[in-house]
């Protein structure tokens, strides 16, 4: 079974904190993602990668930015909180493979920005 | 940029019952697939549905693909309570960058 982790369910930071969110996954997948969710606006991607040290800016990356050392953890950073990050932030991976294309989810990180 | 749409946005059925919700979407795709996520929990990946494909089946679950609509249902019978969540269409344009809707909320009465 594929198994994304994230260091936290639950954060909590106050505004102009550096806040670091982590991202495992334990199946040597190649592309792993970042997104936020907020109700009513669905799943927004923030940054992905398709390999060590290399990202991509998804839809929303102002304010945002990752890091990509190892293959198997992907890490988002906000380099200076602000309370309109508040949100549910989730990390997936996925294989290059074309057949598979699914992505797999961590549980999330619930972050309020006070 | 949201590219899949999910109608209706909230549905309640007693248990037992099918539920079927609507995805459309907006550009040509490669794949759309479908994703449940249990209250404050990731998502889980469902069902996949490629392009050249006009439906698929997965135990109770059942994906229908209309590509000159650009729309897709995904039908889940004889459902149950452990149904409850809300469901995503994401849709694939190529290099596995999905695009979410924002959601079903399915509601299953016992």
């Amino acid at each position: 079974d594929v198994k994304v982790t994230q260091s936290s369910r639950y954060l909590v930071k106050r505004t102009g904190e550096k806040v670091f969110l982590e991202c495992v996954q334990d199946m040597d997948h190649e592309n792993m993602f970042w997104y936020r969710q907020d109700p009513g606006l669905g799943l927004r991607l923030i940054y992905f990668s398709y390999d060590v040290k290399m990202k991509e800016k998804g839809d929303i990356p102002e304010g945002y930015s990752v890091s990509r050392e190892k293959k198997e953890r992907f890490s988002l950073i906000l380099e200076s909180a602000s309370t309109n990050q508040t949100s549910m932030y989730l990390c997936a991976s996925s294989s290059s493979t074309e057949a598979q294309e699914t992505q797999y989810f961590g549980p999330g990180t619930r972050l309020l920005v006070l | 940029s949201q590219q899949g749409e999910e109608d209706p946005q909230a549905l309640s059925i007693q248990e037992g019952e099918n539920a079927t919700m609507n995805c459309s979407y907006k550009t040509s795709i490669n794949n759309l697939q479908w994703y449940r996520q249990n209250s404050g929990r990731g998502l889980v990946h469902l069902i996949l549905i490629r392009s050249n494909e006009r439906e698929k089946h997965s135990g109770r679950l059942r994906v229908t693909l209309d590509t000159s609509k650009k729309s897709s249902s995904l039908l889940i019978t004889a459902s149950r309570a452990a149904d409850t969540a809300s469901y995503f269409c994401a849709t694939d344009k190529g290099a596995q960058k999905l695009v979410f809707g924002q959601g079903t909320r399915l509601t299953i009465n016992p």
